[in-house]
């Protein structure tokens, strides 16, 4: 079974709405993280925002906010007031807390940001 | 900016050369990885140096070898590449304890096998 699910292959938004890509993850895990990452055209994986199994808030990093459900063990990022910059891959990637290193990425979300 | 330095940024090789790729961290991780990345694909973990002994390899085939000369530093040295290794090679670097245990990579090199 795939650890992380993005079910959306490619977005589209106007620019100055919000935006939301979904991400759902698998684990039977009680302790593990979840990340959001930004791929622009130039190849770069930025971080954006982390989510731990403990936090019992959401996670907000400026106009990004995760939504985390965990009885749904869903994971979305949330984009407010887009902007042409934001255009790029989106990965959801989760680590599990006995697997040390390692993490496990999901398969992406292309946003493109429309003027 | 980022903290993770990769080079070099671009490489063509043909199938008979030997090349290194090189990434540095000064954030003070002591974990550090290589991932091979595809169009439009995710992230493939090859490597992982964990307090710079090699902690996993997946499977990844002996025409990459890896090398951790200090805690700061990371090589992937190749030889006798095939053109299917062309792809985008990331490094990253963390913690290899606690929380959050974020990953923060490099620009990465872009590498076309001739």
């Amino acid at each position: 079974a795939q650890k992380i699910t993005q079910t959306q292959p490619g977005m589209f938004v106007q620019e100055k709405e919000a935006v939301t890509l979904d991400c759902t993850y698998d684990t039977s895990d009680q302790s593990y993280g979840l990340f959001w990452y930004k791929q622009p055209s130039s190849g770069e994986m930025i971080f954006l925002i982390y989510q731990g199994s403990y936090d019992e808030q959401n996670a907000t990093e400026g106009r990004y906010s995760l939504n985390f459900q965990k009885a749904r063990k869903s994971a979305n990022l949330v984009i407010s007031a887009s902007q042409l910059g934001d255009s790029a891959m989106y990965f959801c990637a989760m680590r599990e807390g006995g697997t040390g290193n390692q993490f496990y990425f999901g398969t992406g979300t292309s946003l493109t940001v429309i003027p | 900016d980022t903290e993770v330095t990769q080079t070099p940024k671009h490489l063509v090789m043909g199938m008979t050369n030997k090349k290194s790729l090189k990434c540095e961290q000064h954030m003070g991780h002591r974990a550090m990885y290589w991932y091979k990345q595809k169009a439009k694909k995710p992230p493939e973990l090859m490597f992982v140096y964990s307090y710079e002994k090699l902690s996993i390899n997946e499977s990844v085939p002996s025409r990459f070898s890896p090398e951790c000369p200090n805690s700061s530093l990371l090589n992937l040295h190749l030889h006798a590449l095939q053109p299917e290794d062309s792809a985008l090679y990331l490094c990253a670097s963390s913690q290899p304890w606690g929380n959050p245990e974020t990953q923060y990579f490099g620009p990465g090199t872009r590498l076309l096998v001739l």
